[in-house]
């Protein structure tokens, strides 16, 4: 089954500790992207990839860290969490399709708290 | 920097309707249009895309139209039924850039 894939679901951490969301998808797609959707302020862009090794920051950049060092995983590290990074975090994958991404696949979603 | 409204906010109406709910975005240089549906604690599902170049697309009950140059899409569900309520997303996107998402439209439709 084609599909994006995210882990941890849900995760309540404590500030300062490291930790890493991991994206997975199985349809060999170019583009991948992390978003994060509050209340009120809905989903916004993190960072984005193009290809392997080709990663950019979206518009809320801050605290989060990203690679791509295999086409299939795109995982968002934070390496000092804070509490304003309490959030419903989403990645998603799609084609590149003259040189910008096609329809957009999302994963389930990570359920974020930082204490 | 691309905005995106969507209008109404909330939408409740009873089984049978057909309903239009609303998008509108600031900036017409755009490569598609994308909408979504969310339900509650869940993730985003894809419903239809419609290329900068198409006017609209079509899948069951569900019919999308864009008007680039007025800046406008809508999204129309033909004779809806209690498990098409969910919150509603349009968003548009470019380039690289991420998509930019409207905050989105919470459907309600009473059996």
């Amino acid at each position: 089954e084609a599909q994006v894939t995210q882990n941890p679901r849900y995760l309540i951490t404590v500030t300062g500790k490291k930790l890493t969301v991991t994206c997975s998808q199985n349809m060999n797609h170019e583009y991948m992207s992390w978003y994060r959707q509050d209340p009120g302020l809905g989903l916004r862009q993190i960072y984005y990839s193009m290809n392997v090794e080709a990663t950019d920051k979206g518009d809320v950049p801050e605290g989060y860290k990203v690679s791509r060092k295999e086409k299939r995983n795109f995982p968002l590290i934070l390496e000092s969490p804070s509490p304003n990074q309490t959030s419903l975090y989403f990645c998603a994958s799609s084609p590149i399709v003259a040189n910008s991404y096609n329809e957009q696949f999302f994963g389930p979603g990570t359920r974020l708290t930082v204490l | 920097k691309q905005e995106v409204t969507q209008i109404p906010a909330a939408l409740s109406v009873p089984e049978g309707e057909n309903l239009v709910l609303n998008c509108s975005f600031t900036d017409s240089a755009i490569y598609n249009l994308q909408w979504f549906r969310q339900d509650p604690g869940k993730g985003l599902t894809s419903l239809l895309l419609i290329q900068s170049s198409q006017r609209e697309q079509t899948s069951g009950r569900l019919n999308a139209s864009l008007d680039k140059s007025s800046g406008r899409s809508t999204l129309y569900i033909a004779a809806s039924q209690p498990g098409d309520s969910a919150t509603y997303l349009c968003a548009v996107g470019g380039g690289a850039d991420g998509l930019t998402f409207g905050k989105g439209t919470h459907l309600i439709i009473q059996p």
